[in-house]
């Protein structure tokens, strides 16, 4: 119940399109959802975060939506660019232990020229 | 300096040697903690210490014993190691009680480990 679920694995967009993350949980307890970015050689690094009150955030090109009836929710990258290939992480905190982020298995970007 | 340092940037370590990681936060956090991430379960928490009080031992073996001695530094004391715990182990920091301060971890670069 602790899982979050991550896909695809690996994705590769053309400069200028669209990237699309998927996530999905089953833990109710699950309040925060944050998206973490990770480059190589480089610790992850806080991207972008949602709470499930609001179906949608947006920050500039990085935009989360968020389903709570179906305990869903997608990381949506603008205009893709070879600048933003790197390892995509989801991950979620419960509230009552809001110290533990559980993290999704990460997703491997790779954006064209 | 400023982040989340972490030295030896990269260790090799026979199974019967004793090494310590050691982490260093400059943010003014009150909370740090290590992960682990290998290729089979990409970022699993190890220890979280809040306010130098650990308050999360996520079922570690052992062989893994932290040490927090103030609120900037953490450490990750290794000994009699196996080979599957060849990994990058990341440390983390955030602000407890400020908001969402719990939950916006800042990573180190990771210390990457390998057990031979």
């Amino acid at each position: 119940q602790q899982q979050v679920k991550q896909s695809p694995q690996s994705l590769i967009v053309q400069k200028g399109g669209i990237s699309i993350i998927n996530c999905a949980y089953e833990n109710t307890a699950f309040d925060y959802f944050p998206w973490y970015q990770q480059f190589p050689g480089k610790g992850p690094a806080l991207l972008i975060a949602i709470r499930p009150d609001v179906s949608e955030k947006k920050e500039g090109r990085f935009t989360i939506s968020f389903n709570k009836s179906a305990k869903q929710f997608s990381l949506h990258i603008m205009d893709s660019q070879p600048g933003d290939s790197a390892t995509y992480f989801c991950a979620a905190t419960p509230g009552e232990e809001s110290y533990k982020l559980i993290f999704g298995s990460g997703t491997r970007l790779l954006v064209r020229p | 300096e400023t982040g989340v340092t972490q030295t030896p940037r990269h260790l090799v370590m026979g199974m019967t040697n004793k090494k310590s990681l050691k982490c260093e936060q400059h943010l003014g956090h009150n909370a740090m903690y290590w992960y682990k991430q290998s290729a089979k379960k990409p970022l699993e928490l190890m220890f979280v210490y809040s306010l130098e009080e650990r308050v999360e031992n996520n079922s570690v073996p052992s062989r893994f014993s932290p040490e927090c001695p103030n609120s900037s530094h953490l450490f990750l004391h290794l000994h009699t190691l196996q080979p599957e715990d060849s990994a990058l182990y990341l440390c983390a920091s955030s602000q407890d009680g400020v908001g969402d301060g719990w939950r916006e971890a800042f990573f180190g670069q990771g210390t990457r480990l390998t057990v031979v």
